[in-house]
């Protein structure tokens, strides 16, 4: 029944090590994000893929380098980790053209990563 | 998108209509305002939008002023599952993304 689901829901990593964080969402939205909320409780966006093509990047490092294989996917792989980098990331989706280009954003239950 | 301000704080007693106000006297003519919470470590949950009528759904009611330069969103009978931070955003239609401020933690005291 899990409209928009992520895989894990915790992650423990060394720095410098590369992780990934899966996104999946069976709502039939042809849009899909990733949302950083960093300590200090911050909710940022910082990519968005409509019908599998990149629509925004928010100025992330390159070592983040969102996949998505079909429009139901959206992956977060995260090369190098760093301190920085830990923080809980969110994915949502929505439909573009809903009712009007309202674009109701539906999220995930969040990923919390701890990079030591 | 336009800027929004928020109390960082409110509580309310349950049972109560909780009043969460929010300025954005920026605000232009395409855009629309929307309600989004975010209830302790769950991702944020869509209330409720409007553009210049009040609205109402089960979650929640919305009033806007007449000069759509503030909005109130009403909570009518508050609950302790209620808590959490609430964000105002002002956002064009067809807009991609979600810009959160730092919200209202609201806090409904049994």
């Amino acid at each position: 029944d899990t409209a928009v689901s992520q895989t894990p829901k915790y992650l423990v990593t060394q720095m410098g090590n590369d992780k990934s964080i899966k996104c999946e969402q069976n709502l039939g939205h042809d849009t899909m994000y990733w949302y950083k909320q960093d300590s200090k409780k911050f909710l940022k966006i910082m990519f968005s893929y409509n019908n599998k093509e990149l629509i925004i990047n928010e100025t992330v490092p390159n070592r983040f380098s969102p996949k998505s294989p079909d429009k139901a996917h959206l992956n977060l792989h995260i090369n190098s980790l760093e301190l920085g980098d830990s923080a809980v990331y969110f994915c949502a989706s929505s439909l573009r053209g809903e009712r009007g280009g309202l674009d109701t954003q539906y999220f995930g239950p969040g990923t919390r990563l701890t990079v030591l | 998108d336009a800027k929004t301000t928020q109390p960082p704080s409110m509580d309310c007693a349950e049972g109560r209509a909780a009043n969460l106000p929010c300025n954005h006297s920026t605000i232009s003519g395409n855009e629309y305002v929307y309600w989004y919470r975010q209830i302790h470590s769950q991702g944020p949950q869509y209330i409720i939008h409007g553009l210049k009528n009040n609205e109402t759904n089960e979650m929640a009611s919305l009033i806007i002023t007449e000069d759509r330069k503030s909005s109130t969103l009403i909570l009518p009978h508050a609950t302790l599952r209620d808590t959490a931070v609430y964000y105002c955003i002002v956002r064009v239609t067809g807009a991609q993304k979600l810009v959160f401020g730092q919200g209202t933690r609201l806090t409904i005291n049994p």
